[in-house]
């Protein structure tokens, strides 16, 4: 079975610096979709990044990128320039797209964005 | 930019009561989901719902819970005889199984069972 482990339940950074919240997964398919998603208070789940795992290239958005490394399982995110608005929960999630379609979830990593 | 929306935003009920929760996925999509989430743990899977019929279903999703597209743009989750631990927030997810097969999501419904 697929699992996905997030290791840092809490985590802070100083507002501008950088930071990197860790996420592993275990699989034995060769094809299929990681996803970061950002909750905030509200609890609205919002879609941070994707990547596919055919792909080699690093995905990145903006200030948000990832490391993947397929041979380890590890996707992490590394957040740039933070803002107070970075503030959430942040979940790693996994995503097989044959039999099972189902997005799963690593526990989340709180992070806290200090002024 | 089209959403998934889901109403109520928040239900109270009593335990053994039955509530329904409604979500309307994007339009062209044709994959559906509820999730739950437990205050402060993980998101779970509940059910996937695709050629209007369950794809797969949890350990969670039992026989007092049913999903249904009774229209064509809702989707709807219905618990029949609520339960304490049945107190979460449920998020309602579509998809269009094509484009990076990423799952949208509402803004979910959170329940409290009293």
């Amino acid at each position: 079975a697929q699992t996905v482990t997030q290791s840092q339940p809490e985590m802070s950074v100083q507002e501008a610096e950088t930071v990197t919240l860790s996420c592993t997964y275990d699989t034995s398919e060769s094809d299929y979709y990681l996803f970061w998603y950002k909750q905030p208070p509200s609890r609205q789940m919002i879609l941070v990044i994707r990547q596919e795992a055919y792909k080699q290239q690093n995905a990145t958005e903006n200030r948000f990128s990832v490391n993947f490394q397929k041979a380890a399982k590890s996707f992490s995110l590394k957040i740039s320039d933070s803002q107070l608005g970075d503030a959430a929960m942040y979940f790693c999630a996994y995503f097989n797209a044959g039999n099972n379609r189902k997005l799963i979830w690593g526990l989340g990593t709180s992070l806290a964005v200090n002024p | 930019e089209p959403e998934v929306t889901q109403t109520p935003s928040h239900q109270v009920t009593q335990m053994g009561q039955e509530v329904i929760l409604r979500c309307v996925p994007i339009s062209n999509h044709l994959y559906f989901y509820w999730y739950r989430q437990i205050l402060g743990q993980k998101v779970e899977f509940l059910v996937s719902f695709y050629n209007n019929e369950i794809s797969e279903k949890s350990e969670i999703f039992d026989d007092q819970f049913s999903v249904e597209r009774p229209d064509g743009s809702n989707f709807t989750l219905k618990i029949r005889s609520t339960k304490l631990e049945d107190s979460a927030m449920y998020f309602c997810a579509s998809s269009d199984g094509v484009t990076y097969n990423e799952q949208f999501f509402g803004p979910g419904t959170r329940l409290t069972v009293l």
